[in-house]
């Protein structure tokens, strides 16, 4: 067990809807990474989020959104739906992330969200 | 952007003899590479990383080495057991300004006993 936790852990919904994914990172860990695991794709990195603030951006697509709450949850919003979206979501966590201070790179792992688009 | 390549795709060992894993990246400024060990379903787990600063770590039967001059590092698994059968990945990451990961594609490695 990594210390990360995801909700939830499945999720089935058809084209066009919208779904939240929700992030729990490690007790500490002030940044969040979401990324997106599909069969053909490969780990694709999402975004970024370090204390409340965005970071950095991958290949993430405008109709999806993340977010970090004071409490340090993240939560990766994925709406107007299409089939191409079914894919595993991970998020990370990592204590640092912040240029200038020690480093702290290591990245833990949640266990995944899977998503189904029908 | 970051771009790493990762070889072979898929890996069939003996139990017993060795694995290795070749990755290449394309930014010279890269400075830290971890590996992460996917089992079917579940998350990827960090097995083992290295910092530019060192050409070598080792931990137990996996060792990973750096040739930062020609931008490649690789994974050594020994005595292989069949608990090592999985999805491998090797990942790069600049830490100049954020940490985000760039991953290789993965190899799945299968030992055969």
């Amino acid at each position: 067990d990594s210390g990360v936790t995801q909700t939830p852990k499945h999720l089935i919904t058809a084209t066009g809807q919208r779904v939240t994914l929700r992030c729990s990172p490690r007790s500490g860990d002030l940044s969040v990474y979401w990324y997106q695991q599909s069969l053909d794709q490969g780990l694709q990195f999402l975004i970024q989020y370090y204390n409340g603030e965005e970071r950095a951006k991958g290949n993430i697509l405008e109709r999806f959104s993340a977010q970090q709450f004071p409490d340090l949850h993240s939560e990766l919003n994925l709406s107007s739906l299409e089939l191409g979206d079914s894919a595993l979501y991970f998020c990370a966590s990592s204590p640092g992330g912040l240029a200038g201070a020690a480093p702290t790179y290591e990245q833990y792992f949640g266990p995944g969200t899977r998503l189904t688009v029908t | 952007g970051e771009n790493v390549e990762q070889h072979p795709s898929t890996l069939s060992v003996q139990e017993g003899d060795s694995a290795v894993i070749k990755c290449t990246y394309s930014d010279s400024a890269s400075n830290y590479f971890p590996w992460y060990k996917q089992e079917l379903g579940k998350r990827p787990q960090l097995i083992i990383d290295i910092r530019s600063n060192v050409g070598e770590k080792k931990d137990q039967r996996i060792a990973v080495t750096l040739n930062k001059t020609a931008k490649h590092f690789s994974l050594h698994i020994t005595e292989t057991q069949p608990e090592d059968s999985a999805v491998y990945f090797c990942a790069a990451s600049t830490g100049l300004d954020d940490y985000k990961l760039s991953f290789g594609a993965g190899t799945t490695v299968t030992v055969r006993a």
